[in-house]
């Protein structure tokens, strides 16, 4: 199947820093979307991303889909303590719909307070 | 709204054993997705629906099954317990149309199957 990049793996970080993390792939995706999962919890969806270039905001986070469309890039600014989880990516083929969103294997966020 | 519910949480099986995973969804999406979560693997699609009496193959069928009669419940089936269906199963759903990518998930079942 497809396959989405995800680095880095895990990520330690002291409160207040920048976080950055990315998706990268061989394939064109027509979306982007990033996930947060908390331990115990489900993915939430926090930024969506449709158009090559794009650059979107939530709160402390901004998102860009990148130009290739093979890649995308994630942006934590001031990390908190609550940032801590796991961010995945997942893209969407051209060739299917909804059911065609293949997810990377996640970036492991700890905040050091 | 509740959003996409899951029952139950946690569940042990002994291998051969057969249960279904209950999923609820109460903002009126017309399609629903059951994943599975292995330890540091992303999300793998088991089955999917686009609406009431369709159902079709994901990524990773085989050992499921699954129906679709109404548009809020999606219940998934295992019939004959393993070991490689130990994992952490999530239900999603979204909107149909252009925004039909952004799927909201469930809290989860984790299962274990000895």
């Amino acid at each position: 199947g497809q396959q989405l990049n995800q680095s880095p793996q895990s990520m330690f970080i002291q409160e207040g820093e920048d976080v950055s993390m990315n998706c990268t792939s061989s394939s064109i995706f027509n979306t982007w979307l990033w996930y947060k999962q908390e331990p115990g919890e489900g993915p939430v969806l926090l930024i969506a991303l449709y158009k090559a270039g794009e650059l979107t905001s939530n709160g402390r986070l901004t998102a860009q889909f990148g130009i290739t469309r093979k890649d995308s890039f994630l942006n934590i600014s001031a990390s908190i303590p609550s940032d801590v989880g796991i961010y995945f990516c997942a893209g969407q083929l051209p060739q299917g719909g909804s059911e065609k969103l293949v997810f990377g294997k996640g970036t492991k966020l700890t905040v050091n307070p | 709204n509740a959003g996409v519910t899951q029952t139950p949480k946690f569940r042990i099986l002994k291998i051969g054993q057969s249960m279904t995973l209950q999923c609820t969804q109460d903002m009126n999406h017309n399609y629903m997705y059951w994943y599975r979560q292995d330890p540091g693997m992303g999300l793998k699609l088991i089955y999917y629906s686009v609406g009431a009496g369709i159902t079709d193959k994901g990524e990773v069928p085989n050992g499921y099954n699954v129906s679709r009669s109404t548009t809020e419940d999606f219940p998934l089936r295992l019939e004959l317990a393993a070991p490689s269906q130990t994992s952490v199963y999530f239900c999603a759903s979204s909107y149909s149309g252009t925004t039909s990518y952004e799927q909201y998930f469930g809290p989860g079942t984790r299962l274990t199957v000895t």
